[in-house]
């Protein structure tokens, strides 16, 4: 089936450094791809949603200055973490819709800590 | 109403028994409705998708009920490696013929020995 490749699955960085999450789609074309964040037992909420080509649209409150994306090519799509703060500190997964009928895959995440 | 609301849980039931996961939901337009289970810091697994008014794979049963905007999981002879959250999904329409996923806060289950 259709998979989605995202690295790293765990990072550890200071605070004010830039982290980078790369999630790569195997086999398939990701036209658009959704990134999520999730804090310890709260829902996966979703912070963007990028379109190869074109800007990505951020939910509310998420701010795009500090959450870069980057959907340069059908199979990849990256989220930057700019400025890093311990309150980053999150499991951050992203997900493509694999074909009709909401089909969709997710990444296996990437959880941050920021020290 | 939230746009998708789970029994809160912790739901601790011993091996074998039956439980039931009820959801609901606010959009009335939406056709389509998901469970996913999410293991401990791992990402979220498709479990069952419901399409109309119910779907059946072995022990599991969803079942939809749009007059009431309610879905429901039913897990029979419940198993240790059932032991997760189970995440009441629907997608919405994002444009340009993408969905973007509503996700529950999750029921959490724990099947005990």
């Amino acid at each position: 089936g259709a998979v989605v490749s995202q690295h790293p699955s765990r990072v550890i960085c200071k605070s004010g450094t830039s982290v980078k999450i790369e999630c790569r789609s195997l086999d398939f074309q990701a036209t658009t791809m959704f990134w999520y964040r999730q804090f310890p037992k709260q829902s996966l909420m979703l912070m963007a949603t990028s379109n190869e080509g074109s800007k990505a649209t951020y939910e509310q409150g998420v701010e795009k200055d500090k959450f870069l994306i980057n959907h340069a090519s059908l199979t990849l799509s990256t989220l930057t973490v700019t400025s890093a703060h311990p309150e980053d500190s999150s499991f951050y997964i992203c997900s493509a819709q694999t074909g009709e009928n909401y089909g969709y895959t997710f990444g296996s995440g990437t959880r941050l800590t920021v020290v | 109403r939230k746009e998708v609301e789970q029994d809160p849980g912790p739901f601790n039931v011993p091996e074998g028994a039956t439980v039931a996961f009820n959801c609901t939901y606010s959009n009335s337009a939406s056709q389509s409705f998901f469970w996913y289970r999410q293991d401990c810091r791992k990402e979220p697994k498709l479990l069952m998708s419901v399409y109309s008014s119910g779907n059946e794979d072995g022990r599991f049963t969803a079942q939809l009920n749009r007059a009431s905007q309610y879905i429901s999981l039913l897990i029979r002879d419940s198993k240790l490696s059932d032991s997760a959250t189970y995440l009441c999904v629907v997608p919405g329409d994002s444009g340009a013929g993408s969905y973007q996923l509503t996700f529950g806060k999750g029921t959490k289950l724990s099947v005990i020995p």
